[in-house]
């Protein structure tokens, strides 16, 4: 079955500059990965999602991209905020109605 | 304008004694979802259905058992209750997701086991 691997598990940045975190998955016929945010105590919210028609989503501040070949895609935040601090969850799925999450990265925005 | 709404939202129940989460939407979804999660973990899938069709994740216990009366709820019933099974239980819904389609997930309910 299909695995995501998400790294950091932590990433600490100062409030302006720039995230990134990372997924790698194993299935190659997985075909939609969404991101979602999850502040504490709060529901995952879909912050922004990408299928494999497409290498590269924008959204504001936020942006992902997808290696279908090297079965990894990202999430971008630029010009980060004190409110952009959560947990993101990378995942991904075959179409066939589950999502299989990453293990999450907890960001934490420095002022 | 809640989508999926989750009842109780907060619920402590004894070691051993049978327990009922609900959850409840207004999407009109064919297919929902009941994850686990402990203290910032990935969700966890137990099971879910599409229409009526429930699929159960194979390491899902047999102590977690589920009902879905019609589209618009579905339960989530732990038998006996273990202080393991503390933890925030998400119900979430998604549309025939034949290509992929976000998953809306309910506010939560935090279950305490005592």
């Amino acid at each position: 079955g299909e695995n995501v691997e998400q790294h950091p598990s932590t990433l600490s940045v100062q409030e302006g500059d720039s995230a990134v975190i990372k997924c790698t998955y194993s299935d190659s016929a997985s075909n939609y990965f969404p991101w979602y945010k999850q502040e504490l105590g709060k529901r995952p919210q879909l912050i922004i999602d990408i299928r494999s028609n497409v290498g590269e989503k924008k959204d504001q501040r936020i942006a992902v991209t997808l290696n279908k070949t090297a079965k990894h895609f990202s999430l971008h935040i630029t010009e980060t905020q004190p409110e952009d601090s959560a947990v993101y969850f990378c995942a991904a799925s075959t179409g066939a109605q589950k999502l299989v999450f990453g293990q999450g990265t907890r960001l934490t925005i420095n002022p | 304008d809640a989508m999926v709404i989750q009842n109780p939202r907060y619920q402590v129940t004894q070691f051993g004694k049978p327990v009922t989460l609900s959850c409840s939407q207004t999407l009109n979804h064919n297919v929902m979802y009941w994850y686990q999660q402990k203290s910032s973990q990935a969700p966890k899938l137990l099971f879910h259905y599409y229409d009526k069709d429930f699929n159960n994740e194979a390491d899902t216990p047999d102590n977690f058992q589920s009902r879905r009366p019609n589209t618009s709820f579905c339960f989530l019933d732990i038998r006996s209750p273990g202080l393991g099974d503390a933890a925030m239980y998400l119900c979430a819904t998604s549309r025939d997701p034949g290509q992929g389609y976000e998953q809306y997930f309910g506010p939560g309910t935090r279950l305490t086991v005592t």
